[in-house]
């Protein structure tokens, strides 16, 4: 049974342009949660999507956007990044309380 | 923001000793989740506690809870090389959300 799995594993972007990140959910998960980290931090809570909906967001601008597909993987885009935007980007999926990450997406913004 | 904060922040102990990471956090929870991290790459799920609980074992690991003094210590038994990571606790707030909030994690170093 794959667990979550993310893509691409690293990105280069430059200042200004967007970004899209992957995610496919465990066997059976139907509810992705996305987090950023920044280098020497936790994570941070950016959304979560259930039935393909926007369940709940944390404190992150309107740049950052996201999607959930009828086969529950996900997507998150970043518009206009900034170089602070750089950071490891975590998904997890769910089904209970438990939360279960993928390996990440490395973003670096140039 | 983080709610939970780890201590220490980085810990070297030697190979067969005991490690404690300790956590406190800011509000109410519905359970607390410990995870460990290897090199930056994803999180690893360790233990869940939930708040009704006050202690958890797995393995040569030991979990407490104490919700009235919001905190909680990860106990790590007979330490090994391969236990070097970073460790954060994580909080899931007892509003029915599943948004975790992350500390800042402890750095552990498990020397030969």
């Amino acid at each position: 049974d794959a667990g979550v799995t993310q893509s691409p594993t690293h990105l280069i972007k430059t200042r200004g342009q967007q970004v899209t990140l992957r995610c496919s959910p465990k066997s059976g998960h139907d509810t992705v949660s996305w987090y950023q980290q920044a280098l020497g931090q936790g994570p941070q809570f950016i959304f979560q999507y259930y039935e393909e909906e926007e369940r709940q967001r944390g404190n992150f601008p309107d740049r950052f956007s996201g999607h959930q597909f009828p086969n529950y993987s996900s997507e998150l885009n970043v518009n206009a990044l900034l170089l602070g935007d750089s950071a490891l980007y975590l998904c997890a999926s769910s089904t209970g309380l438990t939360q279960y990450f993928g390996p990440g997406t490395r973003l670096l913004v140039l | 923001s983080q709610q939970g904060e780890e201590d220490p922040q980085a810990l070297s102990i030697q190979e067969g000793e005991n490690a404690t990471m300790n956590c406190s956090y800011k509000t109410s929870i519905n359970n607390l989740q410990w995870y460990r991290q290897n090199s930056g790459r994803g999180l690893v799920h360790l233990i869940l506690i939930r708040s009704n609980e006050r202690e958890k074992h797995s393995g040569r690991l030991r979990v407490t809870l104490d919700t009235s003094k919001k905190s909680s210590s990860l106990l790590i038994t007979a330490s090994r090389a391969a236990d070097t990571a970073s460790y954060f606790c994580a909080t899931d707030p007892d509003t029915g959300r599943r948004a975790l909030t992350f500390g800042s994690g402890t750095r552990l170093q498990v020397q030969p």
